[in-house]
């Protein structure tokens, strides 16, 4: 079974700092993709970034990265120059090649303070 | 665009009810799923539907049906409702099932079972 693990439940990060996300996920497919998603106060669900299993280079948009080491089976997301918008809830999900069930981590709640 | 519209945002019922969670997406995507979201347990998927005419159980599928006439259109039905299915209800859409495909997410319903 896949699963999907983030073992921060809730950070604190200055403004203008940059900060990590910790997620490691459990699959023995080589085809798989991980996903990244921010949800606000407000509720709504935002796709931030994805990294394939076979993509060579860590996957960057904007101020959002993903250290993605594939022989530990981590995807990290790296928020750099953090802003008070980036105060959300963040959820790390896997898809597998061939599968059609999406799993989602439990979430990391970022704070920025100013 | 209208994206993922789901209906209505809040809703209050009493135990032994039964109602309709409405999703529709205006992106002709196959691939359509409900999830529910509970403090500290992250995004469970409850039923998703690769197409038309085609619906599977997620791991928490208890109490809830699903059926897809059409590609716009995923409802989300509870039978007999219970307080265990108080929760927040997302669906999401995406254009395939691929490993690669990243999911749109309605805005929620808040639902409360009394």
């Amino acid at each position: 079974a896949q699963k999907i693990t983030q073992t921060q439940p809730g950070m604190f990060v200055q403004e203008k700092e940059a900060v990590t996300l910790d997620c490691t996920y459990d699959t023995s497919d080589p085809s798989y993709g991980l996903f990244w998603y921010k949800q606000p106060s407000s509720g709504e669900m935002i796709f931030l970034i994805y990294q394939g299993s076979y993509d060579q280079q860590n996957a960057t948009e904007g101020r959002y990265s993903l250290n993605f080491q594939k022989a530990r089976k981590s995807a990290n997301l790296v928020i750099s120059a953090s802003q008070l918008g980036d105060s959300a809830m963040y959820f790390c999900a896997m898809r597998r090649g061939g599968y059609q069930k999406v799993t989602f981590g439990t979430g990391t709640k970022l704070q920025v303070i100013p | 665009n209208a994206g993922v519209t789901q209906t209505p945002k809040f809703q209050v019922l009493k135990t032994g009810q039964s109602m309709t969670l409405q999703c529709a997406q205006d992106m002709n995507h196959e691939y359509m799923s409900w999830y529910r979201q509970d403090p500290g347990m992250g995004l469970r998927l409850i039923h998703y539907s690769v197409g038309a005419g085609i619906t599977d159980q997620g791991e928490v599928p208890n109490g809830y049906n699903v059926s897809r006439s059409t590609t716009e259109d995923f409802p989300l039905r509870l039978l007999s409702a219970a307080p265990s299915q108080t929760s927040v209800y997302f669906c999401a859409s995406s254009y395939g099932s691929g490993s690669n495909q990243p999911q749109h997410f309605g805005d929620g319903t808040r639902l409360s079972i009394l």
